[in-house]
């Protein structure tokens, strides 16, 4: 079935530091790939998304570009913010309707 | 326009308490979708439905918990005889379309404690 292997946390991270989070998925078909972040309290919000092949989703900064020969989604932003910090989701939405999530990464950016 | 609605967001009940779960999708969403997060944990799928039907409830304990989606009205996950096991965060969320490359917009969460 279709699975998501997000890298493990927590992340801390200097204020302006570059971020890098990998992720992975196995599925069939061609899925669509997200990333969604949750801060603290509160419900995912979409970050950004790709439906097809060397698509690039961006959104504030946060890039993440589909790699169907890596089976990869990796979150890249260049400079964060002390308000990025926040539990970042990989998820898959293959060819079942619902969502695939991996286990999610705490990133914490230091002032 | 008002994005998914699910209320209580805390929930506390005591062990063999019925909790009762609403959601609200979106204006003109017809698909619901259920998730579990437990604690340090990513969200798994429980069940999705639309209007009047269950459509994929493979990710549904097969006792105690159900769920559904009335013509009118919320979508209710229905948690009977709770456990301290059940404890977990409770996510609903909708889309426009069943495509697995339809985003999915989630409400804020009902927080369960089983005491």
């Amino acid at each position: 079935g279709d699975s998501v292997t997000q890298m493990e946390g927590p992340v801390t991270l200097s204020e302006e530091a570059f971020l890098t989070i990998n992720c992975t998925y196995t599925a069939t078909g061609y899925p669509s790939l997200f990333w969604y972040v949750q801060y603290p309290g509160e419900g995912l919000q979409l970050l950004l998304k790709a439906t097809k092949a060397d698509d690039k989703g961006s959104n504030k900064g946060f890039e993440a570009t589909y790699r169907k020969e890596t089976t990869s989604f990796h979150l890249e932003k260049g400079s964060v913010q002390v308000s990025d910090s926040a539990v970042y989701f990989c998820a898959l939405g293959g060819s079942a309707r619902q969502l695939t999530f991996g286990s999610g990464t705490q990133l914490t950016v230091l002032p | 326009n008002a994005g998914v609605m699910q209320n209580p967001r805390h929930l506390v009940r005591r062990r063999g308490q019925e909790a009762r779960l609403r959601c609200s999708p979106m204006k003109g969403h017809s698909h619901v979708y259920w998730y579990r997060q437990l604690p340090e944990e990513g969200l798994k799928f429980m069940v999705y439905l639309q209007k009047e039907n269950i459509i994929d409830e493979s990710g549904m304990p097969k006792e105690r918990f159900s769920a559904e989606f009335p013509k009118e009205g919320p979508s209710i996950l229905r948690i009977q005889q709770v456990v301290r096991g059940d404890s977990a965060a409770y996510f609903c969320a909708s889309s426009a379309t069943s495509t697995g490359g339809n985003e999915q917009f989630f409400g804020p969460g009902t927080r369960l404690t089983v005491l």
